[in-house]
């Protein structure tokens, strides 16, 4: 089972500055690998797929890089709202599993 | 819109069991892969099951296999999952998740998720 290991644990940042969130793989997942946002009592949302795709209403200041190993998720200009848990995901194809980080605090 | 309800979620003691459904609407059901995920309190998020779009395939995280049984109605838009010989571990809030991909494989990536069912298995 592949693990994926993010980092910090914890970011503190103002509105306004960039964000950067790195996820590295224990082995490589090409660009199989997403991102989510999760604010306090919701659900996860999709931002990233396939490393680098926005997914569907995410503003462009979101935006991911990587492959192979190495991941990052990239927030310009931080809004309040940004301020959340971000987990990376990997999916492998056969046989079909799942694994999530272990998430990153964006705190103010 | 697409929408995602779970229900079924509650208070059952360990070896007990307990049956969670999901109610879908917004989208052709039997198109996509779906999925459960947990996420125990104040922790991160843990795939638990996947079942194909015609309900024909199955897949299941170790910490469940064997116990844990996903099932789906085509006919009613409705996933289900069946959960035997709950341990403590097994608290979570469990969410239903829509496959990314039209006809997707068992592995996906999740763009709905429903707002989730808290389980606490405890005596």
């Amino acid at each position: 089972e592949t693990a994926l290991t993010q980092f910090p644990a914890t970011l503190s940042l103002s509105p306004g500055e960039r964000a950067t969130l790195s996820c590295r793989a224990s082995q490589s997942v090409t660009n199989y690998l997403a991102w989510y946002q999760q604010k306090p009592g919701q659900a996860p949302r999709l931002l990233i797929y396939d490393a680098s795709n926005r997914a569907t209403g995410i503003p462009a200041r979101f935006s991911g890089s990587g492959s192979g190993t190495d991941f990052t998720l990239t927030i310009n200009s931080l809004e309040p709202e940004d301020f959340a848990v971000y987990y990376c995901q990997q999916r492998t194809n056969w046989p079909p599993s799942v694994t999530f980080g272990q998430g990153t605090r964006l705190e103010i | 819109e697409v929408e995602l309800v779970e229900s079924g979620g509650g208070l059952v003691q360990p070896g007990g069991s307990l049956r969670l459904s999901c109610a879908a609407s917004g989208f052709t059901f039997s198109a996509y892969v779906m999925t459960w995920i947990r996420q125990a309190p104040g922790k991160g998020l843990e795939w638990v099951a996947a079942i194909s779009g015609g309900g024909g395939s199955t897949f299941y995280a170790n910490s469940v296999k064997g116990r844990f049984t996903i099932s789906r109605d085509n006919s009613r838009d409705t996933l289900s999952l069946q959960m035997n010989s709950l341990r403590a571990e097994d608290t979570a809030v469990y969410y239903c998740a829509k496959g990314l991909y039209y006809s997707g494989s068992g592995s996906e990536y999740f763009d709905y998720w429903g707002q989730g069912t808290l389980v606490t298995v405890s005596s």
